[in-house]
This record gives C-alpha cells, structure tokens and sequence, in this order.
C-alpha cells in the first residue's frame, strides 16, 4: 500500500504554547487528508477533513480555531494544535486518500501528543 | 455522533483457534467497509475491505462477512497467532463522502499461547 508519514512520531509541549503535526503522502497525491484523534483505550474519532487547496471542513465539537489545519500541497497536511492544554494530550493520526471514492484511505503511524 | 459500534470489547482466544470479531452499523448508505488492526501506539493498519455489494470477502487467514439486512459486519481470523494480538476496529465509509473512515469502538483481541 501507499506511504504515508507523520512527524513527529512522539512530542512534549508545555500548556499555552502550539504544536505543528505534519502529514506527508510519499508516494501518491493525496487529494483529501483526514486527522482523527485517539484517546487511550478509545476509537479514532475523525477531527476534521482536508482537501487540498481549501479550507477544512470540521466535524461536530472540534474547533477549528484550536486545531488549525493545512493542506496546501497534494502532498502535505499540517495539523496545529494551539494553546494546547493538558487535555488535548491525545494519539493524533491522519490518513490520505486519492481522487477514488470507495477506496482505501492510507494511515500515518501517529503522533502522540503530551502537554505538561 | 459515530454510527459504528462493537458488540463485544474484549476477545480472548487460544492461539491456533479461529477468532470472530463482530460489529454493527446504523447508516445504510455506507457502502464500503473496512476492519483494521491497531498495535500498540501505532496507527491502524489496513486488514480487508468490502463492498456493500458483496456479502463474503476472503482474505490471507481473513474473512470479512458483510448482512447489510442486519447492518451486522464481522471479521473471523483462522488459526489466531500471538501476532494478531491487537485492538480490531472496523470502519465505514458513508457513500457519496470522500474516503472518510468513520470508526467503531474497537476489539481487543488478545491470543494465549
């Protein structure tokens, strides 16, 4: 399957500042990048949806204003989490998919967010 | 909120038996669906897919089973080994959406030597 990446795998930031997730596809054009968010022992939940070259669309209670979301290349989607509080400290994925409908969607391998 | 769901957390099998993971959803436009396992602190990872159109989908050591009737998905893994010892979660994509997997609450299968 395809390759998808994400950096950094593991980050600790203290309360109030902001923290820039990248999500890479290395080897396809990823039309559409997803962003979910995973708390222990919990399901992924999906954040938002990220098309390139507009602006995000946001799923129900994420604010968009906290988690501020790129996708400027078919290749690059950046999720920032601002003035992270130690709430926000969660397992953060994306995955990207092509132009295809129905098709699979390609995970990146997290990133596990701690805010002290 | 999410339309998937599980009806058992945990799984508990004897390595060398078969596995049965369940899972229901409540929207009947999705049309395709996929299970994924989930290791420890990393991403899912792709298993098999189905299409709505289907009812039976086999895989390596896989079989996905799909009664849209029911709206009932399930996942049987054929001689579980110690390496399939992961949380299982199956995804739907709901139909004219772009390639958004919405999840289930996950499995945790865990194999016994």
């Amino acid at each position: 399957g395809a390759v998808v990446s994400q950096h950094p795998s593991w980050v600790i930031c203290k309360s109030g500042t902001s923290v820039k997730i990248e999500c890479r596809s290395l080897d396809f054009q990823a039309t559409t990048m997803f962003w979910y968010r995973q708390f222990p022992k919990q399901s992924l939940m999906l954040m938002a949806t990220s098309n390139e070259g507009s602006k995000a669309t946001y799923e129900q209670g994420v604010e968009k204003d906290k988690f501020l979301i790129n996708h400027a290349s078919l290749t690059l989607s950046t999720l920032t989490v601002t003035s992270a509080h130690p709430e926000d400290s969660s397992f953060y994925i994306c995955s990207a998919s092509g132009q295809v409908l129905n098709t699979e969607a390609f995970f990146g391998q997290g990133t596990r967010l701690t805010v002290v | 909120g999410e339309s998937v769901g599980l009806h058992l957390p945990t799984l508990s099998v004897q390595e060398g038996d078969n596995s049965i993971i369940n899972c229901a959803y409540s929207n009947s436009a999705s049309d395709y669906f996929i299970w994924y396992k989930q290791e420890s602190g990393k991403g899912p990872q792709f298993i098999i897919d189905i299409r709505s159109n289907m009812d039976k989908r086999q895989g390596q050591r896989v079989t996905v089973l799909l009664n849209k009737t029911v709206k009932h998905l399930s996942l049987q893994i054929a001689a579980t080994q110690p390496g399939d010892s992961a949380v299982y979660f199956c995804a739907e994509n709901i139909r004219d959406n772009n390639n958004d997997m919405r999840f289930g609450a996950g499995t945790r299968l865990t194999v016994k030597p």
